[in-house]
């Protein structure tokens, strides 16, 4: 099974901060999913990359491959970010299946 | 379009009793996965399809069936519902093997 570890666990900020998560994974992979849980909500496929840099309005996600490293950066903070993020990897050892990472809290505070 | 929709959100059973969890999809996706979610663990694979008539074990199966009788519905069940089955089950889809999966909005079943 591909390991995926997250951090931070938990992360306060303030309304504009830049903000980082951090996502690495032990075994190469086909894809790397970031999603988006709300409070008590659904789960939302924010990007899904294999290489590279994609960005979505104030969201940006990054990809190194070699380094079995990615982020997800949040610019210009909103409390409406407040959510779990989540990390999670496709790969030929994990069948058809993704392997999650156990997710990022983030509260954005006015 | 609705998307991938979940039925019921919310239940509640008595230890030992049966249910079915049905997931519907209208975006013709070939795979279908259901996963459930506990505090401070990740998302788990339950069981997963990768065509109509078809179903695969995923890392937590057991005391868990699953049936794809239709392209658009992916069902799971529970014969005997033990208290260690209160999670929330997410129902997904996806167009190809390990393209982006698109969620249900859960259900939240409490055994007692």
């Amino acid at each position: 099974k591909n390991e995926v570890e997250q951090s931070p666990q938990n992360l306060t900020a303030q309304e504009g901060e830049f903000i980082t998560i951090n996502c690495s994974y032990s075994v190469g992979i086909s894809a790397l999913h970031w999603l988006q849980q709300h409070p008590g909500g659904g789960i939302v496929s924010l990007f899904m990359l294999s290489s590279g840099k994609k960005k979505h309005g104030r969201l940006i996600a990054t990809i190194n491959i070699q380094e079995k490293h990615s982020s997800l950066h949040i610019t210009a903070s909103h409390p409406r970010d407040s959510a779990v993020y989540i990390c999670a990897v496709s790969s030929s050892n994990s069948g058809y299946a993704l392997n999650f990472g156990k997710g990022t809290s983030l509260l954005v505070t006015p | 379009n609705a998307g991938v929709t979940q039925t019921p959100k919310f239940r509640v059973l008595k230890t030992g009793q049966s249910m079915t969890l049905l997931c519907a999809q209208d975006m013709n996706h070939e795979y279908m996965y259901w996963y459930r979610q506990d505090p401070g663990m990740g998302l788990r694979l339950i069981h997963y399809s990768v065509g109509e008539g078809t179903t695969a074990k995923g890392e937590v199966p057991d005391g868990y069936n699953v049936s794809r009788l239709k392209k658009q519905n992916f069902l799971l069940g529970l014969e005997s519902a033990a208290p260690s089955q209160t999670s929330v089950y997410f129902c997904a889809s996806s167009y190809s093997m390990w393209g982006e999966q698109f969620f249900g909005p859960g259900t939240r079943l409490t055994v007692l």
